[in-house]
């Protein structure tokens, strides 16, 4: 079965400065992954996703992510924080093809982004 | 705007009872995917529906079925209430049943009394 881990439940940053959000995953095959961002009171939008293709992954809003799979991660990264990136970030994985899991998305436990003025 | 709609907004009910949660997919989705959130138990996906048949079970209880009808819109069903039933949920759709982009709408919010 696939999992994700988010390390680290609250992060806080000051504005301007960067931000880290980790995600590591669990698959037996590199899966698809995907991060998340959800405002107080609404939906998740998608923020970017890894397909496969190349593996440093550009999103909306200056953020980017990385997939490593020798060290099985996808962080989250934006080089300078802005008091509008305050929300709950989540990772998310779901299989290639085939399976129980292709299709659904399997979420991490989210991590809430504080952005200090 | 993700152009996924739910109704009802929010839904206050009571142990026992039961609802009917409702999603319209972005037009032209053909896959429908019920998601609940909740404290203790995270984001949790329940049941995925492509093209008006059941594609994937996720952790949905019996009490809880859900369909999508022909005009491509689901429901989810949530009876015999309880409190821990209490949680945001969430629909999402795709374009396809594949591990294809989900686009969530903005879900509806269960609270049971």
């Amino acid at each position: 079965a696939q999992s994700v881990t988010q390390l680290g439940s609250h992060v806080s940053v000051s504005e301007g400065a960067l931000v880290l959000l980790r995600c590591n995953y669990s698959s037996s095959v590199p899966p698809y992954l995907f991060w998340y961002v959800q405002y107080p009171n609404q939906g998740l939008q998608l923020l970017l996703k890894y397909t496969s293709a190349a593996t440093l992954v550009k999103g909306i809003n200056g953020f980017e992510a990385e997939f490593k799979k020798s060290e099985t991660s996808f962080h989250l990264t934006k080089p300078s924080a802005h008091m509008s990136d305050a929300a709950e970030y989540f990772c998310a994985v779901t299989a290639r093809a085939g399976g129980t899991s292709y299709g659904k998305l399997t979420f991490g436990q989210g991590t809430i982004l504080t952005v200090h003025p | 705007d993700s152009g996924v709609t739910q109704t009802p907004k929010h839904l206050i009910t009571a142990t026992g009872q039961r609802v009917t949660l409702r999603c319209s997919p972005r037009s032209g989705d053909l896959s429908v995917y019920w998601y609940q959130q909740s404290l203790d138990q995270g984001l949790q996906f329940l049941i995925q529906y492509y093209n008006g048949e059941e594609r994937a079970k996720g952790n949905i209880l019996e009490r809880f079925s859900a369909q999508q009808f022909p005009d491509l819109h689901s429901e989810l069903n949530l009876s015999s209430l309880e409190l821990g039933d209490s949680a945001l949920y969430f629909c999402a759709s795709s374009a396809s049943g594949t591990p294809d982009t989900q686009y969530f709408g903005p879900g509806t919010r269960l609270t049971v009394l």
